[in-house]
């Protein structure tokens, strides 16, 4: 496809259950980053990969959140045992290098009960 | 601690008018500056941006003011038009990768 995609759009689960959020970048884009936004606040840098260096995840709010990115394609964010405070929009972009315009997707809003 | 704020959630605009948005920011070690859109169930899209060594950059209805000693933002949109009712984010960056951005303005442009 032309542009980022991410799936699910929406995830609804209970508290407690993991959840895996799924981020396909726009194909030759060496830089992705995953943000948070939470209901009436700005978007929360989450993790960013760029290439084969090691990750960047300082914005990752627990140990709970982790992040993968298979080279330069896909990258899957996973929260284990979700709790009702993870609800949120979170959003994915990439970007040809670090620095240059980042390109989101749709988001996926998840709702944790 | 929200680094960069967009002190007014919400503004309502007659079309044709100029529509003004305002950001500010705390960290002094912002050196670029962005205004991301927002339509509902998309994600942002790229609208304009400023580098610090610059206090105003302009692109077709669209004009970003930098004010580096007041810490301040603007965009300016004039005239506005239906198609600009969405979500506008400002968002600033300080010599790497990673962007703070504000909570949002929800600009309505009425007919």
């Amino acid at each position: 496809g032309a542009g980022v995609s991410q799936s699910p759009s929406n995830k609804v689960t209970e508290k407690g259950k993991d959840v895996e959020l799924r981020c396909d970048p726009i194909s030759g884009h060496t830089a992705l980053y995953w943000y948070r936004q939470r209901l009436g606040q700005g978007l929360e840098f989450l993790i960013y990969f760029q290439g084969n260096s090691a990750p960047d995840k300082s914005g990752l709010p627990s140990d709970r959140f982790s992040a993968e990115r298979t080279g330069e394609s896909v990258s899957t964010l996973t929260i284990q045992r979700t709790q009702q405070e993870d609800s949120a929009v979170y959003l994915c972009a990439s970007s040809f290098r670090a620095r240059d315009e980042q390109f989101f997707g749709p988001g996926t809003r998840l709702t944790v009960l | 601690d929200q680094q960069v704020k967009q002190n007014s959630p919400s503004l309502s605009v007659q079309e044709g008018r100029i529509s003004i948005l305002n950001c500010d920011y705390t960290n002094s070690m912002f050196d670029y500056f962005l205004w991301y859109k927002k339509y509902p169930a998309e994600g942002p899209t790229f609208l304009i941006s400023i580098s610090s060594i610059k206090d105003k950059n302009e692109d077709g209805r669209f004009t970003v003011f930098l004010n580096k000693s007041a810490k301040h933002l603007s965009l300016h949109i004039v005239p506005s038009q239906p198609g600009d009712s969405a979500v506008y984010f400002c968002a600033a960056s300080g010599g790497g990768y990673k962007l703070s951005f504000g909570a949002g303005t929800t600009v309505t442009v009425r007919a």
